[in-house]
């Protein structure tokens, strides 16, 4: 049981470079998140979704674009990278506060991937 | 607007002395609240929410709501404390299950 599997861990592009982050994860989840961690922000949420097929916009989300064709998957998108990008980004999980009813029972605990850190020169 | 807000970007504490990293929020509605903890070298992960009412690794944390805080506490530091600790609020009525994040506080506990 990996839990949440981000690819790839580093990478460095160059301004106007595109490429795409993948996050897997195997516990059945139904939400998944991305978030960008940099110095004295904090994490700040820049798209989710809420099931299969489903996206939605965070905080931050100019510059990026996501897609959830299938359930355990969840793709960051850079279509034209600029050094405003330079950060680390971490994907999350959860398993969905609509089917869990019981405060305790954990729908909205987050799992977090290990982190991509991207340079973009 | 949600938000939350941890006004101290370093605690730096001795070994055996009291920490308490401040938390506060900003939600019209019933929050949700946790803390999250990053050691070095490893992923961000859930120290305690607010609705368990646990003590984990000895660290507490009440919810406020008249002070709108959820202040962190542990009577006695150790070194393994050392990390980065984000306070954070799901204040969703939507359901999403986001959370929105502090700036985080980074605690140094000194031998």
């Amino acid at each position: 049981n990996a839990g949440v599997t981000q690819t790839p861990k580093f990478r460095v592009l160059k301004t106007g470079q595109s490429m795409t982050l993948l996050c897997a994860q195997d516990m059945n989840h139904e939400y998944m998140y991305w978030y960008r961690q940099d110095p004295g922000m904090g994490l700040r949420l820049i798209h989710y979704s809420v099931g299969e097929g489903t996206t939605a916009k965070g905080e931050v989300p100019d510059g990026y674009n996501v897609s959830r064709l299938k359930k355990q998957n969840f793709l960051l998108g850079l279509e034209s990278a600029a050094p405003s990008q330079t950060s680390v980004y971490f994907c999350a999980s959860s398993p969905g506060t609509r089917f869990f009813a019981h405060a305790n029972s954990g729908a909205n605990v987050l799992t977090f991937g290990a982190g991509s850190r991207l340079t973009v020169l | 607007a949600q938000r939350v807000t941890q006004p101290e970007k370093l605690l730096s504490v001795f070994k055996g002395a009291p920490v308490e990293l401040k938390c506060n929020y900003s939600y019209s509605g019933s929050p949700e609240l946790f803390w999250y903890v990053q050691y070095s070298r490893q992923r961000l992960q859930l120290l305690l929410r607010h609705i368990s009412r646990e003590s984990i690794k000895g660290f507490t944390a009440d919810l406020n709501k008249g002070e709108t805080s959820f202040h962190l506490k542990k009577p006695f530091a150790q070194e393994e404390d050392s990390a980065m600790y984000y306070c954070a609020l799901s204040g969703d009525s939507s359901n999403t299950g986001k959370l929105i994040f502090g700036q985080g506080t980074t605690l140094q506990v000194k031998p």
